[in-house]
């Protein structure tokens, strides 16, 4: 079966650079969720979109951004990278608004920024 | 005080034991409950999803929730050494579709031979 499919996998970039992550999730899933994780701690909610408009924002901070467009496929853009920032980026996707709540996480892209 | 709150562990524990993880929370909002199996570096992938107070079994793994007492649990039996990994709990708000999941901190499991 179709999973979440994030690129890249890895990501190595310098301090006040930018980033774009981006997110294919499951196909006629109609919610996408990022989340960021930083080493030995649990999946902290960046922010999610349903059917191509934000529905919830967590601790996203203002120096990024996201957005889902026609296709449902989702990025995240990180600008004026902070050493802080370093972590691995998840997305995941589910079928929220049809009443199936669970959410299928992808495999994730690793920031590093040096 | 978080949410959810998880032992940490790490739990080390002999092949063929029954594993006991657990995590509480503190919003009564929280109506639907997921458990989270994540190797190194790895996505987190999907093994337990409940929405009500009781039971559920799928394979060797058995999900329980108490509403009442804010309280869930999963249950692993015969451990493998291939469930060595990190657990983690989830838990939403039906009344927040398309809402955020609260995860606990994780529980690290090591399942020796």
């Amino acid at each position: 079966a179709a999973g979440v499919i994030q690129s890249p996998r890895h990501l190595i970039k310098e301090k006040r650079e930018t980033a774009t992550l981006k997110c294919y999730p499951i196909p006629r899933h109609d919610t996408v969720y990022w989340y960021q994780q930083g080493p030995g701690q649990d999946p902290q909610f960046l922010i999610s979109f349903y059917e191509k408009m934000q529905s919830d924002k967590g601790s996203i901070p203002d120096r990024f951004s996201a957005q889902q467009f026609s296709d449902y496929h989702s990025e995240l853009n990180m600008s004026s990278l902070e050493l802080g920032d370093s972590a691995l980026y998840f997305c995941a996707s589910s079928l929220a608004h049809r009443g199936n709540p669970e959410a299928f996480f992808g495999q994730g892209t690793r920031l590093t920024v040096v | 005080q978080k949410e959810v709150e998880q032992d940490p562990g790490p739990l080390s524990v002999p092949e063929g034991a029954i594993v006991s993880l657990n995590c509480t929370y503190s919003n009564s909002a929280f109506q639907y409950f997921m458990w989270y199996r994540q190797y190194s570096r790895k996505g987190p992938e999907l093994l337990m999803y409940t929405y009500s107070s009781g039971n559920k079994e799928d394979g060797r793994f058995t999900a329980q929730v108490d509403k009442s007492s804010k309280y869930i649990s999963l249950f692993i039996r015969d451990s493998q050494p291939s469930d060595s990994a990190t657990y983690l709990c989830a838990m939403g708000s039906i009344y927040n579709q398309g809402g955020k999941l609260i995860f606990g901190q994780g529980t690290e499991l090591s399942v020796k031979p």
